[in-house]
């Protein structure tokens, strides 16, 4: 399996301020994807964003948004004008070819109002 | 659309029998079911891949013979623990993909407690 880490336990944020989650993994893979995932109380696990290695451009959803710096092996998230519904425990992942995920240990961020 | 339903979402059992959980794609056709188990507050960790109509891969570590593993049809895969013990009680997620890797869908999960 392929290492992911998230090396930031909690982060709190003020509502509409802006968080930076920091994820990093460990590969010999040229061609692989990677995910934010959310996963609120509920504990249902929702696609943040999703990234292709192939790809240079940054992705972006709406108030989310990435920075994939492939030779670092680093993918950090960025939620910009934070909300009290983005509380919740957020997950880095990496897919390999096989299509198996590898979570990160994640990061709770609690938005504060 | 792509919608994966866990069933039950709650069980508790006594030590020592076995509790089968079912993950079904309810609008597509899953060509591959993962099964995660999650302890509170950490993360989740891949058991087994499941394909339709053959054996289940189970990643290491994980013991097949208490975790078996059934995808029977392209719409349903089920999680039988066997003989349980406290120390399975924890959370089972289960995911659904169609072979593309951006299609993977996640099941609301199942909490399963062992008395």
């Amino acid at each position: 399996a392929q290492t992911v880490t998230q090396s930031q336990p909690e982060m709190s944020v003020q509502d509409a301020e802006t968080v930076t989650l920091s994820c990093t993994y460990d590969t010999s893979e040229n061609n692989y994807y990677l995910f934010w995932y959310k996963q609120p109380p509920s504990r249902q696990m929702i696609l943040v964003i999703r990234q292709e290695a192939y790809k240079q451009q940054n992705a972006t959803e709406n108030r989310f948004s990435v920075n994939f710096q492939k030779a670092a092996k680093s993918f950090s998230l960025k939620i910009s004008d934070s909300q009290l519904g983005d509380t919740a425990m957020y997950f880095c992942a990496f897919m390999s070819r096989d299509y198996k995920l590898s979570f990160g240990a994640g990061t709770t961020v609690t938005v504060r109002a | 659309g792509a919608v994966v339903s866990q069933h039950p979402s709650w069980v508790i059992c006594k030590s020592g029998t076995s509790v089968k959980i079912e993950c079904r794609s309810l609008d597509f056709q899953a060509t591959t079911m993962f099964w995660y188990r999650q302890f509170p507050k950490q993360s989740l960790m891949l058991m087994a891949t499941s394909n339709e109509g053959s054996k289940a891969t189970y990643e290491q570590g994980v013991e097949k013979d208490k975790f078996l593993i059934n995808h029977a049809s392209l719409t349903l895969s089920t999680l039988t623990v066997t003989s349980a013990h406290p120390e399975d009680s924890s959370f089972y997620i289960c995911s659904a993909g169609t072979g593309s890797p951006y299609e993977q869908y996640f099941g609301p999960g199942t909490r399963l407690t062992v008395t």
